[in-house]
């Protein structure tokens, strides 16, 4: 199956400062990449995802890259602000499942510290 | 729009009692359903999904148990808990054959 390793687990940055989270997955079928923010007591939510047929995509601060070849994703803030901080969880998804279901493998989350 | 609702928010519960948590899903029909266990440490757990009533795949053996008695209901049960099964418990659906989740907001839930 599908194994996502995703880096560093933690990341603190000061305000301003760039923050880049990688993640890497080894299934060549994996076709849909999200990201996922997580704050405090709260749910994960979408942020941003990206498709295997492209490369790039952007919105305003974050961007996301994919290096199909490499079976590699990451993640860029720019302009870091201390309401970034939170759990990012990057995740892959093979094909829709039985019934249309789907399951991504998550990544094991990384903590981005935005210091003011 | 599509909205979720997952409840109750926070729940403490005596060791071998049993357990309840409800989520709904407005604005939608026929979606994919699942729950997730967050432990301490952050990892996402994939639990139990169903693609649609009466339909429950268990991705893990456990004391736990799930039920979707209506289209845009999914219910997480347990017999007895464990104090292993503390923990935040998130649901989660997505539009048939599309990708993409919409979470909840989780349910906290501490065995004592």
């Amino acid at each position: 199956g599908e194994n996502v390793e995703q880096h560093p687990s933690t990341l603190s940055v000061q305000e301003g400062d760039s923050a880049v989270i990688k993640c890497t997955y080894s299934d060549s079928a994996s076709n849909y990449f999200p990201w996922y923010k997580q704050e405090l007591g709260k749910g994960p939510q979408l942020i941003i995802d990206i498709r295997s047929n492209v490369g790039e995509k952007k919105d305003q601060r974050i961007a996301v890259t994919l290096n199909k070849t490499a079976k590699h994703f990451s993640l860029h803030i720019t302009e870091t602000q201390p309401e970034d901080s939170a759990v990012y969880f990057c995740a892959a998804s093979s094909p829709l499942g039985p019934g249309g279901s789907y399951i991504p493998t998550f990544g094991r989350g990384t903590s981005l510290i935005v210091h003011p | 729009s599509q909205t979720i609702h997952q409840w109750p928010a926070t729940l403490v519960q005596p060791v071998g009692s049993p357990l309840s948590l409800e989520c709904t899903v407005e604005g939608t029909s026929n979606p994919n359903l699942y729950w997730y266990r967050q432990a301490a440490g952050r990892g996402l757990q994939l639990l139990f999904y169903s693609v649609g009533i009466g339909q429950i795949s268990s991705e893990v053996p456990q004391n736990l148990s799930a039920s979707r008695p209506q289209d845009r209901q999914f219910i997480l049960s347990s017999k007895k808990l464990l104090l292993s099964d503390s923990g935040f418990y998130l649901c989660a659906w997505s539009q048939e054959r599309a990708y993409g989740y919409t979470f909840g907001s989780g349910t906290r839930l501490t065995v004592v």
